[in-house]
């Protein structure tokens, strides 16, 4: 079974720029989580969709960040323009039952904001 | 509102002793909780997970945790540490009421030495 994709692995911008970043999840698995996590801390839920629906996106930044997930399955998630203080690892899961079966993570793409 | 507290940023332990990384949590619900790993430069991965059946769980690679419910609690525990062990855990709280939209604590550092 394919795991979660996600691209690009690595990406350094300069402020105010704008960056994407995809993320494929596990085939099937309605629920999908993009999460920051800042050097140190744990991950911070920013948007979790339900198919193509927004279940919860209280702690997304959207003066800059937005998400989509249009057809159900891969989604995107858009800064514009960057700051400084969004560097960070972006984290993509996905999840067949979150309340039963936990989520499966991709491997992440790390940003750096110059 | 849902929040999990690890009670400690770092645990050392020697090779072949046991582990304790300790977890508490607060919910006004029943709530699923769970323990990630994530090693250096890799995903996060699923190690266990609590969804009101038995009250110790067991999980991969000989952790397990124990739900108390009196006292809020979550640890995770293994008898015996290994130098592969040592990596960041996760602790996770998620109940109906946010919709199972999960909550990480700030992580553990486990230190394993030879």
């Amino acid at each position: 079974e394919a795991g979660v994709a996600q691209s690009p692995r690595y990406k350094i911008i300069e402020k105010r720029q704008s960056v994407a970043f995809w993320c494929n999840p596990i085939s099937g698995h309605a629920t999908l989580y993009w999460y920051q996590q800042i050097l140190g801390q744990g991950p911070k839920l920013l948007i979790q969709f339900q198919n193509n629906g927004v279940v919860d996106d209280s702690q997304l930044p959207k003066d800059r960040f937005s998400a989509e997930r249009l057809k159900g399955v891969d989604s995107t998630l858009k800064i514009q323009p960057a700051k400084l203080e969004d560097s960070a690892v972006y984290l993509c899961a996905s999840s067949l039952d979150p309340q039963d079966l936990g989520q499966f993570f991709g491997p992440g793409t790390r940003l750096t904001v110059l | 509102a849902q929040s999990v507290t690890q009670l400690d940023s770092h645990v050392s332990v020697s090779e072949g002793t046991p582990v304790l990384l300790r977890c508490n949590y607060s919910s006004s619900y029943s709530p699923s909780l769970f323990w990630y790993v994530q090693h250096p430069n890799k995903g996060l991965q699923l190690l266990l997970k609590y969804t009101s059946a038995a009250t110790l769980v067991k999980g991969i690679n000989g952790f397990e945790a124990e739900f108390k419910k009196s006292e809020t609690s979550f640890h995770l525990t293994k008898p015996s540490a290994h130098m592969s062990d040592a990596a960041e855990y996760f602790c996770v709280v998620s109940d109906i009421r946010g919709s199972y939209i999960p909550t990480f604590g700030r992580g553990t550092s486990l230190i394993v030495h030879p």
